[in-house]
C-alpha cells in the first residue's frame, strides 16, 4: 500500500488554467506538507498543515490554495498558472509533535506540472 | 533566515573509494535528517540525527551531527554504483514542521 500517494503523476496546462493536485496519506501522520522542487532539484517547503489547521505558509503567491479536508488529505489548487510554476510538486507527511519530533518526513512520488 | 548549505554539489567517484559530504547549517537546530532521490522517483528518508554527536550507520553510508560546529557529514565507504543518486541534507528548525533543505548533493559511481 502506497503510504503517501498524490495524483496526477503528469500535469501539462496552458497558461492561465487553473489546476488542482490530490494528496492522502495512510500513515496515520497529523502533519502534511507541500514542497516545490525546481528545474535545479531545490526543495522548498510552501504549506504544512497540523491537524487539518494551516501552519506554515512560506512567501508563496495566492494563487496557490492549500486545503485540508481532514488529517488525511491535503490538497493544492492553483489559480492562473504560470510558466514559472513549472516544477515537480511533493507532498509529505509526518507526526510532530514535540515528543515524535524524530519522524521523518514521508514524501509521495512527485507531481510533474508543466506550463506551455 | 536558516540556510542549509551542501558540499560537494556534484561528486563523480570511483567505485571502491571513500568520501564525505558536508552540510553545514547557519542557526541552532539538533534534528537533521539525510534524504536520498533517484532520478525522477521521490525522496526516501537515509538517517535521522537528533543530538549532538549522533551518529548511524546503514551499509556504506554514515551519518554524523555536531551541533556545535552546525555540521553534519555523509560518508561513503567503498562506494557502488548502485548509491549513485541525489543526497540531500535537511535541517528541522520547528519540531518537524519546517524541513530546510540543502541544494542536495548528485553523487556519481563510476566503475
Amino acid at each position: 500500500d502506497t503510504a503517501v500517494s498524490q495524483t496526477p503523476k503528469y500535469l501539462v496546462t496552458q497558461m492561465g488554467n487553473d489546476k488542482s493536485i490530490k494528496c492522502e496519506q495512510n500513515l496515520g501522520h497529523d502533519t502534511m506538507y507541500w514542497y516545490k522542487q525546481d528545474s535545479k532539484k531545490f526543495l522548498k517547503i510552501m504549506f504544512s498543515y497540523n491537524n487539518k489547521e494551516l501552519i506554515i505558509n512560506e512567501t508563496v503567491p495566492n494563487r496557490f490554495s492549500p486545503k485540508s479536508p481532514d488529517k488525511a488529505h491535503l490538497n493544492l489548487h492553483i489559480n492562473s498558472l504560470e510558466l514559472g510554476d513549472s516544477a515537480v510538486y511533493f507532498c509529505a507527511s509526518s507526526q510532530s509533535n514535540r515528543w515524535s519530533y524524530n519522524s521523518p518526513l514521508h514524501f509521495g512520488n512527485g507531481t510533474r506540472l508543466t506550463v506551455t | 533566515e536558516l540556510k542549509v548549505e551542501q558540499n560537494p554539489l556534484f561528486l563523480s567517484m570511483q567505485e571502491g573509494k571513500n568520501y564525505t559530504i558536508y552540510c553545514n547549517y547557519s542557526t541552532t537546530s539538533d534534528r537533521l535528517y539525510w534524504y536520498r532521490q533517484d532520478p525522477g522517483k521521490s525522496l526516501e528518508s537515509l538517517f535521522v540525527l537528533l543530538s549532538n554527536g549522533a551518529v548511524k550507520q546503514e551499509g556504506r553510508l554514515m551519518a554524523s551531527l555536531d551541533t556545535k560546529a552546525r555540521l553534519s557529514t555523509l560518508h561513503i565507504t567503498a562506494a557502488v554504483h548502485d548509491l549513485s543518486a541525489t543526497y540531500f541534507c535537511a535541517v528541522d528548525i520547528r519540531y518537524g514542521n519546517k524541513l530546510v533543505f540543502g541544494a542536495g548533493t548528485i553523487l556519481r559511481v563510476k566503475s
